[in-house]
């Protein structure tokens, strides 16, 4: 069935520096691609998402490219800020849409 | 919009307990479903509702029950509660066709 491997952390950098969390997936087609995010004491909520290959996903200065070739969804951002600081899950779907796969999780501590 | 509400924030359970932790939304969301977070393993899918009347298992199913009589609400019953239920809990819903999942704020439960 459809998995996801996220690089694990946690991850720690200073303010505007450039952050890469990478992301691989095993899959039957090509399935949307997603990054949720979870911020101190509350839920998840989607950061971003991609829906077929070479499609990039963006918001909040993140990004995501859907690479089929690598079977990659690497997020990325130019300059973390402190308010960045939080984990980040890579998710696909297993199957349908309330079924979805999430990876074990990247959390990100960003200093000023 | 209240979107996706859990009760009880916070519960401590004693080994062999029961409980039911409540979760509705206001968003006529066909989709709901129920993960737990451990330290490690991200999130799994305990349980997942398509529509009213119409239940099904997910990844980490045993020990836990649940029922969806309405749209709006989708309780999850532990029946005998065990340590290795002590989690996070996760309440999700979406609408038929979208993949983007609305979270709740989580339920945290230990059990002694």
């Amino acid at each position: 069935g459809n998995s996801v491997t996220q690089m694990e952390g946690p991850v720690t950098l200073s303010e505007e520096a450039f952050l890469t969390i990478n992301c691989t997936y095993t899959a039957t087609g090509y399935p949307s691609l997603f990054w949720y995010v979870q911020y101190p004491g509350e839920g998840l909520q989607l950061l971003l998402k991609a829906t077929k290959a070479d499609d990039k996903g963006s918001n909040k200065g993140f990004e995501a490219t859907y690479r089929k070739e690598t079977t990659s969804f690497h997020l990325e951002k130019g300059s973390v800020q402190v308010s960045d600081s939080a984990v980040y899950f890579c998710a696909l779907p297993r199957g349908g849409s309330e079924k979805l796969v999430f990876g074990k999780g990247t959390k990100l501590t960003v200093n000023p | 919009n209240a979107g996706v509400t859990q009760t009880p924030k916070f519960q401590v359970l004693k080994t062999g307990q029961s409980m039911t932790l409540q979760c509705a939304q206001d968003m006529n969301h066909e989709y709901m479903s129920w993960y737990r977070q451990d330290p490690g393993m991200g999130l799994r899918l305990i349980h997942y509702s398509v529509g009213a009347g119409i239940t099904d298992q997910g990844e980490v199913p045993n020990g836990y029950n649940v029922s969806r009589s309405t749209t709006e609400d989708f309780p999850l019953r532990l029946l005998s509660a065990a340590p290795s239920q002590t989690s996070v809990y996760f309440c999700a819903s979406s609408f038929g066709g979208d993949e983007k999942l609305f979270f709740g704020s989580g339920t945290q439960l230990s059990v002694l």
